[in-house]
């Protein structure tokens, strides 16, 4: 039942050491997001793909990547994390309708540890 | 930059009791969402109001939408330990994104 689906729940990384999150659906949305969100924070949007096309954030750094190989999937690269980029990561999906941003559905998150 | 505010930033009830939470926001919108937030969970949805709708219910919730005082309600009725969570307003503009509320905490009291 579980429709968007992400792995893994938990991941620990070294600082600097490249890390890869990903994200699955079963909905068929067409849009896909990515939110950072750290303790006591509302989420901040990184960045989101209507499709194909890949909408970055202005205030995204540079460390953070994704990828969405196919309409199921979504991946967000961090290809240096450093401490500050702690926090858990949520992936949403969402179907425009004519009158713009529709209801988003969530994932449970990835909780990013950064030692 | 997050546009909505939302007060108060955390509420502490009686179960059974009524919770309000308001959210405010800066510019114009096509509708405007709630979220509810489990501790360490994913965001769910609660309920969608569209810029020309004043009020909306689900259940034990009621949200209210005034545009001219960009600024919106939920209430919660009759409320339940499990209603415990961070709840979010989010805006909606006609661009394929939201932007989210600073949150109320809302802490049901057993």
């Amino acid at each position: 039942d579980a429709m968007v689906i992400q792995n893994p729940r938990y991941q620990v990384t070294q600082f600097g050491k490249p890390v890869t999150l990903s994200c699955s659906q079963t909905l068929n949305h067409n849009v896909m997001y990515w939110y950072q969100q750290k303790s006591s924070q509302a989420p901040k949007l990184l960045f989101h793909y209507y499709d194909k096309d890949f909408n970055n954030e202005a205030d995204t750094p540079d460390n953070f990547q994704s990828r969405r190989p196919n309409t199921s999937f979504c991946f967000l690269d961090i290809r240096s994390p450093g401490l500050g980029d702690a926090a858990m990561y949520l992936c949403a999906t969402s179907r425009i309708g004519l009158a713009g941003a529709d209801e988003q559905y969530f994932g449970p998150g990835t909780r990013l540890t950064v030692t | 930059s997050q546009q909505g505010e939302e007060d108060p930033q955390a509420l502490s009830i009686q179960e059974g009791e009524n919770a309000t939470m308001n959210c405010s926001y800066k510019t114009s919108i096509n509708n405007l969402q709630w979220y509810r937030q489990n501790s360490g969970r994913g965001l769910v949805h609660l309920i969608l109001i569209r810029s020309n709708e004043r009020e909306k219910h689900s259940g034990r919730l009621r949200v209210t939408l005034d545009t001219s005082k960009k600024s919106s309600s939920l209430l919660i009725t009759a409320s339940r330990a499990a209603d415990t969570a961070s709840y979010f307003c989010a805006t909606g503009g006609g661009a394929q994104k939201l932007v989210f509320g600073q949150g109320t905490r809302l802490t049901i009291n057993p």
